[in-house]
Order: C-alpha cells, then structure tokens, then sequence
C-alpha cells in the first residue's frame, strides 16, 4: 500500500452509464494526476491538478470530467464512453515543485466498456 | 517535447543473474529527474530508483543501479542476483521543466526459476 488509494477496483460499465472513479491520499502531497494505461502504450497524461487547480488537459474528449475537491480527493466523473475507453487508470499524487521525489501512484481502476 | 524511449518489449532473466533494461530519452531542459519504476501485476506502479541529472554519479539502491549518461541521454537499470518477485513491467519515466511524469511503453521482465 503506498498511501494512495483508488476506488473500485474494476469497473466494468455500459456506454450509456454514468460512474465516477475515487482516488485518495494522505501523504500531504498537493499535486494529483489521471494516467490512462492502455495495452502496447505508454501512459497517458488526462489530467492534473496541482494545488487543486486543474492545470493540464491534454486534449481529452469531455466524456471525461475530473474533480478534485480538496488536496486529498480526485474523481473522475465518466459518462457515455466508448469500448475504446477500456483501459487501466491510474491516479497518482506529488509535491508540488517537489519532482525530484517523483510520483505515488494507486493500484489503478480497471475499467471495461461493454 | 520531452520523450522516453525503451527499445526492449520483452525480456528473461534467469534467478540470481543481472539482467540490464534499457532507456533513452530526450529533453531540451538542463535540470531534469529520472526514474525507473515497477509495476507488478499487482497493477501498483512503484518507484524503483531515480537520478538527478546534475548528479554525476550513478544511483543505487539495494540490486538496483543505473548506468546515467547524460551526453547520450541514457538511462539504463541494472537488476543484480534477479530474484522472482523482480518479475514485472519497467517503466523509465523523465520530469522536466514544468512537463509532468513521461513515460515509455515499458519492458516486461520474467526472471525463470
């Protein structure tokens, strides 16, 4: 357990449903991030936020709409998606200004279109 | 653009040898951090070792080292007495600048008994 807890762990969903994705830490970081991991790909950058401003969207289509309340919280909110959105997703959190340390990364939600 | 580059998709290692995965990557940025990081199929990605890149010497943590050569922008881990929990997919991943984490598409690892 690194500190850096993610919920559910699968998820498997219809194209027409709604759901929400959790992720939780306790590490005093107040950076977080959504990664995509899809299979024969390198991880995908969705989102950040650092000190609970969104500060990066690489061009990810709206079906995806993250939150973040607070330092400690990060949901991403999923609706109407596409088989293709089938894929490992990741959150993860930093220390702002602090890269050297790197990022804690949860065990992933795995999510299954269908 | 920053870009991390592992060539290797796949690779074996027999326990107890030293098996080295490589990594390039590129970044027009002077100060920058590397990392090599493990997912196991656990799925929990986890930081396995890093460098600074104005640090000349290379990084080493318990089996764990790296080969830093910054003037060809490489970055490789060495994996010394391979034991099978190593077995996993690497990911070599690059900060810099204000970009967030970059990784490359990973090599997966089987250390055979």
């Amino acid at each position: 357990e690194t500190g850096v807890t993610q919920t559910p762990r699968h998820l498997v969903m219809g194209m027409t449903n709604k759901k929400s994705l959790k992720c939780e830490q306790h590490l005093g970081h107040n950076a977080m991030y959504w990664y995509k991991q899809s299979a024969k790909k390198p991880l995908e950058l969705m989102f950040v936020y650092s000190l609970e401003e969104r500060v990066e969207n690489n061009s990810v289509p709206s079906r995806f709409s993250p939150e973040c309340p607070n330092s400690s919280h990060l949901f991403l909110h999923l609706h109407t998606l596409q088989p293709e959105d089938s894929a490992l997703y990741l959150c993860a959190s930093s220390l702002f200004d602090r890269e050297e340390y790197g990022y804690t990364f949860g065990s992933g939600t795995r999510l299954t279109v269908v | 653009a920053q870009t991390v580059t592992q060539s290797q998709p796949e690779m074996s290692v027999q326990e107890a040898e030293t098996v080295t995965l490589s990594c390039t990557y590129d970044t027009s940025e002077n100060n920058y951090y590397l990392f090599w990081y493990k997912q196991p199929p656990s799925r929990q990605m986890i930081l396995v070792i890093r460098q600074e890149a104005y640090k000349q010497q290379n990084a080493t943590e318990n089996r764990f080292s790296v080969n830093f050569q910054k003037a060809a922008k490489s970055f490789s881990l060495k994996i010394s007495d391979s034991q099978l929990g190593d077995t996993a997919m690497y990911f070599c991943a690059l900060i810099s600048g204000n970009t967030p984490l970059v990784f490359g598409k990973g090599t997966r690892l089987s250390v055979i008994a």
